[in-house]
């Protein structure tokens, strides 16, 4: 049974340009949370998707976005990227009542 | 609104020590209590959790923790240290133990162990 899985593992962009990262769930799970950990942070939550919809949303500017599919699987759109959004983006997958498996992540390094 | 505060950013051990990583919450309403472990380069495998019931959570790898309401504390231990421990910690705290409900993580613990 495939864990959470995240694609791709490492990206290399530059100040202003766009970019979209990809997270399978766990088989099962229905809902997928997305993280940002900035190097030496814990986790700061940017925001869950459950039936194709935004759910929650935490302190993150609009140029934050991402979207649900119909099989569960979800991407993370960043626009207009800054120095400061070089981090390690984490995908974390859920069904009710059974907790969170977290994917390995996706270093983002902005240059 | 929650937040945890996880008290030494690194702490350092001999192999077969005590561990002891603190955590404490701030919650308005009943916490559910997590620990994260994540080696270099790898994302987050949960440790233990507390929800309710037995405020001596037990979990893998021979760690186990303590809730405490009146402390407001969660905090880590394992009785033997061992190399393999050596990692980062985190301890996060949520309103539900549901999927919709989002996690607020601690700075974090870095473990050393020394041989």
């Amino acid at each position: 049974d495939a864990g959470v899985t995240q694609s791709p593992t490492h990206l290399i962009k530059t100040r202003g340009q766009q970019v979209t990262l990809r997270c399978s769930p766990k088989s099962g799970h229905d809902t997928v949370s997305w993280y940002q950990q900035a190097l030496g942070q814990g986790p700061q939550f940017i925001f869950q998707y459950y039936e194709e919809e935004e759910r929650q949303r935490g302190n993150f500017p609009d140029r934050f976005s991402g979207h649900q599919f119909p099989n569960y699987s979800s991407e993370l759109n960043v626009n207009a990227l800054l120095l400061g959004d070089s981090a390690l983006y984490l995908c974390a997958s859920s069904l009710s009542g059974y907790g969170y498996t977290f994917g390995s992540g996706t270093r983002l390094t902005v240059v | 609104a929650q937040s945890v505060t996880q008290l030494g950013s690194h702490v350092s051990v001999s192999e077969g020590a005590l561990v002891l990583l603190r955590c404490n919450y701030s919650s308005s309403v009943p916490p559910y209590l997590f620990w994260y472990v994540q080696y270099p380069n790898q994302g987050l495998q949960l440790l233990l959790k507390y929800t309710t019931g037995a405020t001596l959570v037990k979990g893998i790898n021979g760690f186990e923790a303590e809730f405490k309401k009146s402390e407001t504390s969660f905090h880590l231990t394992k009785p033997s240290a061992h190399m393999s421990d050596a990692a980062e910690y985190f301890c996060a705290v949520s309103d539900r133990e549901t999927s919709g409900s989002r996690l607020t993580f601690g700075e974090g613990t870095q473990l050393t162990v020394n041989p």
